[in-house]
């Protein structure tokens, strides 16, 4: 148990399909990340939430939207996505105070493979 | 440019026989060095934080420890247990980079 739960684990969809990842963490953190994992290369930090306001959004595609209705949860929202999409997401939180590096926390993440 | 390279890409060690992960950095302000482990179907589980060069710490049979340039992951006496994929990740002024990681197997 990581403290990080991730729904669902697997994903097949289709490149017209709509679906929703779900994240929800238990650690009582205040910031919260997205990230995509793809075979042999550095994590891809997609989206940052600080106390449920969005500070980063590195260049994702609008395909991609995400959503954090409070500290504990945070959503991304999949439409029209593309074959190279398919990759390992993962979330993660963190206790974000001041100039403190306080290490991330990561889910299992969610298999999505587009068809 | 902000940079983490992780050596080797992957390595096959015997049971028991000691060796090390190497991560080396060029960052602008580093803040900390972060070391995970992540096995096939989980997501990272976090290892070791590093914040200035000369420190080290331990847990079982990991020893972590960092330099101006470099931090290196010790294993000694390795279990087949330990084998997964190891990732380093550095917290510059700006942002978290994260180096592409090391698989390590352990034969028994």
């Amino acid at each position: 148990e990581t403290g990080v739960t991730q729904t669902p684990r697997h994903l097949v969809m289709g490149m017209t399909n709509k679906k929703s990842l779900k994240c929800e963490q238990h650690l009582g953190h205040n910031a919260m990340y997205w990230y995509k994992q793809s075979a042999k290369k550095p994590l891809e930090l997609m989206f940052v939430y600080n106390f449920k306001e969005q500070t980063e959004n590195n260049s994702v595609p609008s395909r991609f939207s995400p959503e954090c209705p409070n500290s504990s949860h945070l959503f991304l929202h999949l439409h029209t996505l593309q074959p190279e999409d398919s990759a390992l997401y993962l979330c993660a939180s963190s206790q974000v105070t001041g100039n403190s590096n306080q290490p991330q926390h990561f889910g299992d993440g969610t298999r999505l493979s587009i068809l | 440019e902000d940079q983490v390279t992780q050596s080797p890409e992957a390595l096959r060690l015997q049971e028991g026989e000691s060796s090390s992960l190497n991560c080396s950095y060029t960052v602008s302000g580093l803040r900390g060095l972060f070391w995970y482990r992540q096995d096939p179907g989980k997501g990272p589980e976090f290892l070791f934080t590093l914040y200035s060069a000369g420190e080290e710490k331990e847990k079982e049979r990991l020893k972590a420890t960092l330099t101006k340039k470099e931090s290196f992951l010790h294993i000694t006496a390795p279990k087949p247990e330990d084998s997964a994929t190891y990732l380093c990740a550095v917290q510059s002024n700006y942002q978290l980079i994260w180096g592409a990681g090391t698989k390590l197997i352990i034969k028994p």
